[in-house]
């Protein structure tokens, strides 16, 4: 069964630096998201993507942020410049066109030190 | 703004159903999903209803909307240890999903 893959599934890195995060959406798929949960708290939307460009984004998602489709199976999303609140497990989704089911990957696990 | 509530804990005994609520305030919302989380596992996608229903049954799952009330409901019936994991209510009426704080359901022998 298709499924939605991530790498890396942890990431450590120091306050400041810039870190990329990847997803490989399902092949079929059209609409992409980031979201991400703060351990012991919500999962809460980021960013939607499509047609390559952002459809809709939340206040989290400031300018250091920001989403790209590299090639045709990689979708990412870039931290210019960690902080530590940007300690979070961040999923990624992808659905297709014929209906409303979003499938999420297992998630990178970011730890900012 | 959008909100989704859940209760933080259900524990119940293999075998007997589980019921996991959900209370939501957009009533814009057009569809209304659950999503299971195990330890260390992303979210799947379990099951999700139209606003414009009121019931969905897939298997052992029945979702009930009361979309007057803003209250979704998942029953897991024969509930089994291999059940136990987070159950998160999301609501959409964009394209993003809101999701609830999520229900821990522990299931013992």
């Amino acid at each position: 069964e298709p499924e939605v893959t991530q790498t890396p599934s942890h990431q450590v890195t120091q306050m400041g630096q810039e870190v990329i995060l990847r997803c490989v959406p399902i092949s079929n798929h059209l609409y992409f998201y980031w979201y991400r949960q703060i351990l012991g708290q919500k999962v809460e939307f980021l960013v939607s993507f499509y047609n390559n460009e952002i459809s809709e984004k939340s206040e989290i998602f400031d300018d250091q942020f920001s989403v790209e489709r590299p090639d045709g199976s990689n979708f990412t999303l870039k931290i210019r410049s960690t902080k530590l609140e940007d300690s979070a497990m961040y999923f990624c989704a992808s659905r297709g066109d014929s209906n409303n089911e979003q499938f999420f990957g297992p998630g990178t696990r970011l730890t900012v030190l | 703004g959008e909100d989704v509530e859940q209760s933080l804990f259900l524990s119940v005994r293999e075998g007997d159903s589980s019921v996991i609520n959900c209370t939501y305030t957009d009533s814009s919302s057009t569809y209304l999903y659950w999503y299971k989380q195990e330890p260390g596992a992303g979210l799947q996608l379990l099951t999700y209803i139209f606003s414009n229903m009121d019931m969905k049954q897939d298997q052992r799952l029945t979702v009930l909307l009361n979309k007057k009330d803003k209250h979704l409901s998942l029953r897991i019936a024969d509930t089994q240890t291999g059940d136990s994991a987070i159950y998160f209510c999301a609501e959409a009426n964009t394209d993003k999903l809101i999701f609830g704080t999520g229900t821990r359901l522990q299931v013992f022998p």
